[in-house]
């Protein structure tokens, strides 16, 4: 079964460059939710789109912003890097109505 | 606003024993229980979940959880642990919107580690 694509898997960028991260959802499923996992901490909800509107926004910080396109993939796009900003960065998606998550691989991002 | 508490962040136990991770949740509302499981450089993978009906869920490999409204946990059991087991764990909630699902709130996670 098809599941959640996150590109790219690494990801290396110095600070003050700017990112992007994308997510390809399971087929037919209309949410998406992005999640920041530090090292050896837990994963902090940041923002999450239903039918390519915002849904629900956590602890994302004004130099993020993220969209929801047409075929629904998602981009985070991440500007002014810091090295705090250096993590694990998951997309989820569901399809509305069916209360579970499918989460992608993860992207690292390193910030140097 | 939801919390979730894992009050063990590592526990080691040996090959074929039992062993129990600990969650407990805190909510004003109605809310989704879940645990994920990951293992070293992977993603999250959904182990097993709560939405509503019997309390007591199981999985495919042998975990299971049982929800207990008046003490809000969420404790993950296996009676049995093999090698393969060892990862971490983290229990999770999200609030029930009516029966639509929002964002997931996680624990700080529990590392297992099942030793020969």
């Amino acid at each position: 079964a098809a599941g959640v694509i996150q590109s790219p898997r690494h990801l290396i960028k110095e600070k003050r460059e700017t990112a992007t991260l994308k997510c390809y959802p399971i087929p037919r499923h209309d949410t998406v939710y992005w999640y920041q996992q530090g090292p050896g901490q837990d994963p902090q909800f940041l923002i999450s789109f239903y039918e390519k509107m915002q849904s629900d926004k956590g602890s994302i910080p004004d130099r993020f912003s993220a969209q929801q396109f047409s075929d629904y993939h998602s981009e985070l796009n991440m500007s002014s890097l810091e090295l705090g900003d250096s993590a694990l960065y998951f997309c989820a998606s569901s399809l509305a109505g069916f209360n579970e998550q499918y989460f992608g691989p993860g992207t690292r991002l390193t910030v140097t | 606003a939801q919390s979730v508490t894992q009050l063990d962040s590592q526990v080691p136990v040996f090959e074929e024993a039992p062993v129990e991770l600990r969650c407990n949740y805190s909510s004003s509302v109605s809310v989704y229980l879940f645990w994920y499981v990951q293992y070293p450089n992977q993603g999250l993978q959904l182990l097993l979940k709560y939405l509503s009906g019997s309390t007591l869920v199981e999985s495919i490999n042998g975990f299971e959880a049982e929800f207990n409204k008046s003490q809000t946990s969420f404790h993950l059991r296996k009676p049995s642990v093999h090698i393969s087991d060892t990862a971490e764990y983290f229990c999770a909630v999200s609030p029930n919107y009516g029966g639509s699902q929002g964002n997931l709130i996680f624990g700080k996670g529990t590392k297992l580690s099942v030793k020969p």
